[in-house]
């Protein structure tokens, strides 16, 4: 099974700040004859079900603002929000889905300094 | 709107069972395939099965193979998780959630049922 490590654990963050989470997979989830990263970032506020964010490592799923950009590819992925709003607060998680089984990272839990 | 909506959780004892059913609407049941994803409440998310548009494929994580058996109703518009010889690792909070293609396999997950609790207890 894929292994995926995210980085940091927990992060507080200013509102209207940048905050950066990093993900790295234990293998290349880049697959080579469509030159696409199966990598997916999902949001989870508290009480809620995950929610889809970004998906092919950066495209952003209809309806997310456009704050939140995700880059990166073959083993390293990094999710950004370029100005933290208070709706943010949330665990957010990487997954791949490049095989099965599909894993996710740890979880990152993202809060407001 | 896509919905899904999980029923059926509840307290089970060791070596019971217990069947969990989701209820989809606001697109067409037989174009995607559909997965179980579990968490632990507090904790991470694991992957438990996934079964194709026509129930062609059908695949399980380790932890739940030969004990679990994922099955869909196309006409119902259903997706069930058939859960026997139920352990207390098994006590989680189990999504009912939608992949983007029909066949299960290299695509992302795009909606989450809001989930049905099992715990797992003497």
């Amino acid at each position: 099974d894929i292994v995926m490590t995210q980085s940091p654990d927990s992060l507080a963050v200013s509102l209207g700040e940048r905050a950066t989470i990093n993900c790295k997979s234990s293998q290349s989830v880049l697959y080579s004859a469509n030159d696409k990263d199966y990598l997916a970032w999902l949001q989870q506020r508290p009480g809620q079900p995950p929610k889809l964010l970004i998906y092919w490592a950066s495209t952003r799923e209809s309806g997310v603002p456009d704050r939140f950009s995700g880059s990166g590819s073959g083993t390293d992925f990094t999710l950004t929000i370029s100005s933290l709003q208070a709706e943010d607060v949330a665990v957010y998680y990487c997954q791949q889905y490049y095989s099965t089984p599909s894993t996710f990272g740890q979880g990152t839990r993202l809060e407001i300094k | 709107e896509v919905q899904l909506v999980e029923s059926g959780g509840g307290l089970a004892q060791p070596g019971r069972s217990l069947r969990l059913s989701c209820a989809a609407s606001g697109f067409t049941f037989n174009d995607h395939a559909m997965h179980w994803i579990r968490q632990v409440p507090g904790k991470g998310l694991e992957w438990v099965s996934l079964i194709s548009w026509n129930s062609g494929s059908i695949m399980y994580a380790d932890s739940v193979e030969g004990r679990f058996t994922v099955s869909r109703d196309n006409a119902k518009n259903s997706l069930y998780l058939q859960m026997n010889s139920l352990r207390p690792e098994d006590t989680a909070l189990y999504y009912c959630v939608r992949d983007h293609s029909s066949g299960g396999s290299g695509w992302y997950f795009d909606y989450w049922g809001q989930g049905t609790l099992v715990t797992v207890s003497s």
